[in-house]
């Protein structure tokens, strides 16, 4: 099975920071990686599918890059409605999750 | 709109079985592949099973095979998780999730974009 470990767990961040959040694979997984976030008594959302492919709606400060088994989410300027929960996961071998990297206002 | 409602949730004994359900409106159900995923209290996110959009493949997370079923009436826009033998450590929140598809030159990309709003089971005695 393919394992997804993302860091850091959890980070500090300030409005208006510019924050990268990493996934890695214990296997490549090509571009079948997706990043989603959830809020606290919600559904996840999804973000970007396919590595780097911004869902429709999605603001374009949040961007997804990588291959093979590294992969980064990166929130351009942080925005309050940004403090959350995500998630990534691999779609090339049914389905993981990573562990989640929670964010938190500093 | 395009809508996933879960229900069937509730507090169940170990050992019991629950069925939940997950109607689907605004998309044509029958051409997407559903998913449960579930999140234990205080955890992160597990995806649990997957099914076709025509119901003829079925996979499983380990810790589930063999004690869950998911199965869909795409004529009800309906899909289904029938879970047996229940354990405490299947106590979380169900969601169940609509599978999206990108299709690009040479490969086909997936990925859950609608979600429901989820539905809680208990396994207690």
């Amino acid at each position: 099975d393919i394992q997804m470990t993302q860091s850091p767990s959890s980070l500090s961040a300030s409005v208006g920071d510019r924050v990268t959040i990493t996934c890695r694979a214990s296997q490549s997984i090509s571009s079948y990686l997706n990043w989603y976030q959830q809020k606290p008594g919600k559904a996840p959302k999804l973000l970007i599918y396919a590595a780097s492919s911004l869902q429709s709606g999605v603001p374009s400060r949040f961007s997804g890059s990588g291959s093979g088994t590294d992969f980064t989410l990166t929130i351009s300027s942080l925005q309050p409605e940004d403090f959350a929960t995500y998630y990534c996961q691999q779609s090339s071998s049914t389905y993981t999750f990573g562990q989640g990297t929670k964010l938190e206002i500093q | 709109q395009v809508q996933l409602v879960e229900s069937g949730g509730g507090v169940v004994q170990p050992g019991r079985s629950l069925r939940l359900s997950c109607a689907a409106s605004g998309f044509t159900f029958s051409s997407y592949g559903m998913h449960w995923v579930r999140q234990a209290p205080g955890k992160g996110l597990e995806w649990v099973a997957v099914i076709s959009y025509d119901g003829t493949k079925e996979y499983y997370v380990d810790s589930v095979k063999g004690r869950f079923s998911i199965s869909r009436d795409n004529s009800k826009n309906t899909l289904y998780l029938q879970m047996n033998s229940l354990r405490g450590e299947d106590m979380a929140v169900y969601y169940c999730a609509k599978e999206g598809e990108w299709l690009t030159d040479y490969y086909y990309y997936y990925y859950m974009d609608v979600w429901g709003k989820g539905t809680t089971v208990t396994v207690s005695s």
